[in-house]
């Protein structure tokens, strides 16, 4: 399974808003709707932040969002702050070649 | 409160075996897929391996299928990963994960323990 494809790096100030993009093929993003987004900190294990391309778990701030559009899926933060500043990686079900998950390759956010 | 914790890290020699086990609490194992995902150092996440609630369905990343077996044990609430033939390659650290709803929504981790593989 190749990974997704993701930007290395994103940078916004703060309260602005950004978007990560994730994308890959009709054989994962494009074919499902088992898509997530999470959100992880130096030293620390990855969180959860959206599910099933745009639902938010309980406890996840309004300001992170997600959607999907043809073979790409996207993470948009708004309001950002210096907390945001971590990796984000995506992840889909594929079926490329057998049942599995696939990860992207994660985005460094830098909030300036 | 959902807890998970992994062990069975630590250092072994390319073409060597070690079996990672995660304990977990606080919620209703037998009822969730489960997962374990690795991270290389200063590298990004990796899946490795699912299992279905009851144990009868697998799956494996290509990486590591026909090297990796994923099994648990329902009534012990705990996950394993049988890990055989490592190769540098598999040095990471390992984390397991709860699928929130069957459907890749990793909403629980471990601390993660780690594998390194040299000579």
């Amino acid at each position: 399974q190749s990974a997704l494809t993701q930007p290395a790096s994103v940078s916004g100030s703060p309260g602005q808003s950004i978007t990560i993009s994730c994308t890959g093929t009709s054989s994962d993003i494009g074919g499902y709707d088992s898509i997530s987004w999470y959100q992880q900190h130096p030293g620390k294990a990855p969180k959860l932040l959206i599910y099933d391309v745009r639902n938010r778990p309980s406890g996840v701030s309004d300001r992170f969002s997600g959607s999907k559009s043809g073979n790409t899926a996207s993470l948009s933060i708004s309001g950002l702050q210096a907390e945001d500043e971590a990796d984000y990686f995506c992840n889909s079900f594929t079926t490329s070649i057998t049942p599995a998950y696939v990860f992207g390759a994660g985005t460094k956010v830098t909030v300036l | 409160e959902v807890h998970l914790e992994e062990s069975g890290g630590g250092s072994v020699q390319p073409g060597g075996s070690q079996r990672l086990s995660c304990e977990v609490t606080g919620f209703t194992f037998s009822n969730y897929w489960m997962n374990w995902v690795r991270q290389a150092p200063g590298k990004g996440l990796e899946w490795v391996a699912n299992i279905k609630p009851d144990g009868s369905e697998t799956y494996y990343g290509d990486s590591v299928k026909g090297r990796f077996t994923i099994s648990r044990d329902n009534a012990k609430n705990s996950l394993s990963l049988q890990m055989n033939s490592l190769r540098a390659e598999d040095t990471a650290l390992y984390y397991c994960a709860r699928d929130y709803n069957a459907s890749g929504s990793l909403d629980s981790w471990g601390q993660g323990t780690l594998v390194t593989v040299s000579s």
